[in-house]
C-alpha cells in the first residue's frame, strides 16, 4: 500500500522533448506538491495545488505545467525539456487544509529522475 | 520564512547517542519545527515534529528550549541504517496556505 506514489521512476529523454511524470497519494490528503532536487540535493518547492487549486507557484518556468484532475492526483507536464530539468522530482501530500493546520506533515513519494541528453 | 541552519555532515560509530543541533533564530508564533530523514533515491520521510520543550516518539527525541530559536534532533543508540540526511524545517506560510522550504541538510554518516 503505497501512500504516494509516483511514475515513471526514472525518465530519460532528450532535449526539447515533452514528458509527463504522474502522481497519487491514497492518503485522503487535501493538499499535493510537487519539489525539485538537483545535484546538490536541495530539495525546492515548486508548485503546491489544495483540492485541485493552484495555491502555490514558486517562480517555475512556464514550461513546467501541474495538473490536478482531483485532491488524490497531481501531474506534472514538461515541454521543451532542457539540461537544466535533470533532477529528482519529488511528489508530496499533506492533510494541510487551511492557516491553522499549515505545520501538518509532508509525505513523499520516492521521486522521479528525470535526465535530459 | 524562518530559515534554518544545521550543519553539513556528522559522523558517529555505531551504538551511540547522535544529536542534530538546527538553529532557527527567526521563528514565528505560530510555527512548528519539523524533522525529516532521507535515504538515498527515496523521498523524506517525516521524523518528529514539536512545538516547545520535549517530544518523543519511536524513533528519536526532540528538544526545543524556550526561546525556540534552536532545536536538537535526538537519535538514541545510531546503526548503520540511520546514515541518511536529515532535514530540519519551521513551517511557513503562503497565502494562508502551507509552504515548506528545505535546508540545506545534515548528512550523518554511521560507522561501524
Amino acid at each position: 500500500d503505497t501512500a504516494v506514489s509516483q511514475t515513471p521512476k526514472y525518465l530519460v529523454t532528450q532535449m526539447g522533448n515533452d514528458k509527463s511524470i504522474k502522481c497519487e497519494q491514497n492518503l485522503g490528503h487535501d493538499t499535493m506538491y510537487w519539489y525539485k532536487q538537483d545535484s546538490k540535493k536541495f530539495l525546492k518547492i515548486m508548485f503546491s495545488y489544495n483540492n485541485k487549486e493552484l495555491i502555490i507557484n514558486e517562480t517555475v518556468p512556464n514550461r513546467f505545467s501541474p495538473k490536478s484532475p482531483d485532491k488524490a492526483h497531481l501531474n506534472l507536464h514538461i515541454n521543451s525539456l532542457e539540461l537544466g530539468d535533470s533532477a529528482v522530482y519529488f511528489c508530496a501530500s499533506s492533510q494541510a487544509r487551511d492557516s491553522d493546520s499549515y505545520n501538518s506533515p509532508l509525505h513523499f513519494g520516492n521521486g522521479t529522475r528525470l535526465t535530459v541528453t | 520564512l524562518a530559515k534554518t541552519t544545521q550543519p553539513i555532515s556528522m559522523d558517529s560509530y555505531e551504538g551511540q547517542e547522535v544529536n542534530i543541533t538546527c538553529s532557527h533564530n527567526n521563528i514565528a508564533t505560530n510555527d512548528y519545527i519539523t524533522w525529516y530523514q532521507q535515504f538515498p533515491s527515496q523521498g523524506p520521510r517525516f521524523i518528529i515534529q514539536g512545538y516547545k520543550t520535549k517530544v518523543t516518539n519511536e524513533v528519536a527525541s526532540l528538544f526545543i528550549p524556550a526561546d525556540r530559536k534552536s532545536s536538537t534532533l535526538s537519535l538514541p543508540r545510531v546503526s548503520l541504517s540511520d546514515t541518511a540526511v536529515y532535514y530540519c524545517l519551521v513551517g511557513s506560510r503562503s497565502g494562508g496556505y502551507q509552504k515548506v522550504t528545505f535546508g540545506t541538510g545534515t548528512k550523518l554518516q554511521v560507522i561501524p
